[in-house]
């Protein structure tokens, strides 16, 4: 099992939207809708932050969407504030009672 | 409310054993899947495995079946994990976890982390 694909970093501006990827396989990101997300801010523990491919836990703002085309999921998060800024992961079901995660995607609010 | 709290950073040996907890409160242990993550210096997360407190049924990851243990104490609320011989690529932080909604598909609860070092 390889890790899910991620790119290493991306940036916005305040208040602007970025989109994060993360691409798989059929056996699982396009296999199951059971891809989550996790934001870990730095120095902090990670945070899920969407679950079921677009479900978010009470709590989460209605900034953070999430979606999945094929293989590929995506991370959307709307109007970026400065606390946004750190690392978000994504994990899904990888089949034979396995999640995978990605590699991490490095956020950068400008 | 839910916590998961993880025991204190350990500084230990290659060759060495070691077991670290996680106690549970705030929910029904043995309601929920407990998961063990890893996170190497600076890099990004793992998923190990989980185990379900209740009949401790246990999963794990093929790149750490055969190389940790998975195990819960469900009347201290209690889950660990050891290691019979480390190495000094086992030095990371390891987060306890808990599953979503009775599944261990995603985790909504974290512990602090376990800070392992080895070295010699």
């Amino acid at each position: 099992q390889s890790a899910l694909t991620q790119p290493a970093s991306v940036s916005g501006s305040p208040g602007h939207s970025i989109n994060i990827s993360c691409t798989g396989t059929n056996n699982d990101v396009g296999g199951y809708n059971l891809v989550s997300w996790y934001q870990q801010n730095p120095g902090k523990t990670p945070k899920l932050i969407i679950y079921e491919g677009n479900k978010r836990p009470s709590g989460v703002s209605n900034r953070f969407s999430g979606s999945r085309s094929g293989n590929t999921a995506s991370l959307t998060i709307s109007g970026l504030q400065a606390e946004d800024e750190g690392d978000y992961y994504c994990s899904a079901y990888a089949g034979s009672s396995t999640v995978i995660f990605g590699g991490g995607t490095k956020l950068t609010v400008l | 409310e839910e916590q998961l709290v993880q025991s204190g950073a350990e500084l230990t040996k290659p060759g060495e054993s070691l077991k670290i907890s996680c106690k549970a409160s705030g929910y029904s242990f043995t309601s929920y899947w407990i998961g063990w993550v890893r996170q190497m210096p600076g890099k990004g997360l793992e998923w190990m495995g989980v185990i379900y407190p209740s009949n401790s049924d246990t999963k794990y990851s093929p790149s750490f079946q055969g190389q940790v243990t998975i195990s819960a104490d469900k009347s201290i609320t209690t889950a660990y994990l050891q290691w019979s011989s480390l190495k000094a690529s086992d030095t990371a932080i390891y987060y306890c976890t808990k599953g979503g909604s009775g599944y261990y598909y995603w985790f909504d609860s974290w512990g602090q982390g376990t800070l392992v070092t080895v070295s010699s």
